[in-house]
């Protein structure tokens, strides 16, 4: 079965440092692997998607993430931490052939410290 | 702008009452999805529907029942069965291509809790 793991349920980062979230996922191949924010109390924005291609995406707020094929990950990443970016992140994983049902990760709160 | 509605944004449940959770959107997607999210953990898929008229079962589809009567439309019923409906609701949607690559659009949720 198809399964995304998000190492660390609560990140920390102050506010100018790297932001780094993990995402591993056991995927046939070709994976098609997204990320998502979730800010409190509202829906699921799309960060970003890898679908075929660069392996390196990038996506909106700064954001971007590497599909690295040999260690099964996808990571998220952000040079600089800004306080707007304190939320829930979800890494995501497409898991039939009609791509229609995403595996999501338990996620990742990502806090901001000034 | 096109976009996924879900109304209410809160919503009450009495003990043994059925309630409705309206999603609607204007994105001309083909499939619709609802999940459930509780605190500190992930979204579980509740139901799922590819076409009008047909849709399939999730994950923890007991306790819900969803209709598909039109493209736009996708509500959610949390009947008297589901003991535990406290949470956070999302309905997505998403084309359907023949490419498995497309991403799932979320509207801003309904927070169920009990009376």
């Amino acid at each position: 079965a198809q399964s995304v793991t998000q190492l660390g349920s609560h990140v920390s980062v102050s506010e100018g440092a790297l932001v780094l979230l993990r995402c591993n996922y056991s995927s046939s191949v070709p994976p098609y692997l997204f990320w998502y924010v979730q800010y409190p109390n509202q829906g699921l924005q799309l960060l970003l998607k890898y679908t075929t291609g660069a392996t390196l995406v990038k996506g909106i707020n700064g954001f971007e993430a590497e599909f690295k094929k040999s260690e099964t990950s996808f990571h998220l990443t952000k040079p600089s931490a800004h306080m707007s970016d304190a939320a829930e992140y979800f890494c995501a994983v497409i898991v039939d052939n009609y791509g229609q049902n995403f595996v999501f990760g338990p996620g990742t709160r990502l806090s901001v410290l000034p | 702008d096109g976009g996924i509605t879900q109304s209410p944004k809160y919503l009450f449940r009495k003990e043994g009452q059925n309630v409705t959770l309206s999603c609607e959107q204007n994105l001309n997607h083909d499939a619709m999805y609802w999940y459930r999210q509780d605190p500190g953990q992930g979204l579980r898929l509740i139901y799922y529907s590819q076409i009008v008229n047909d849709f399939q079962k999730g994950d923890i589809a007991e306790g819900y029942s969803v209709s598909r009567e039109k493209k736009e439309s996708f509500p959610l019923t949390v009947t008297s069965a589901q003991k535990n409906p406290t949470a956070f609701y999302l309905c997505a949607s998403s084309i359907m291509t023949g490419l498995s690559n497309q991403p799932q659009h979320f509207g801003d949720g309904t927070r169920l809790s009990i009376l």
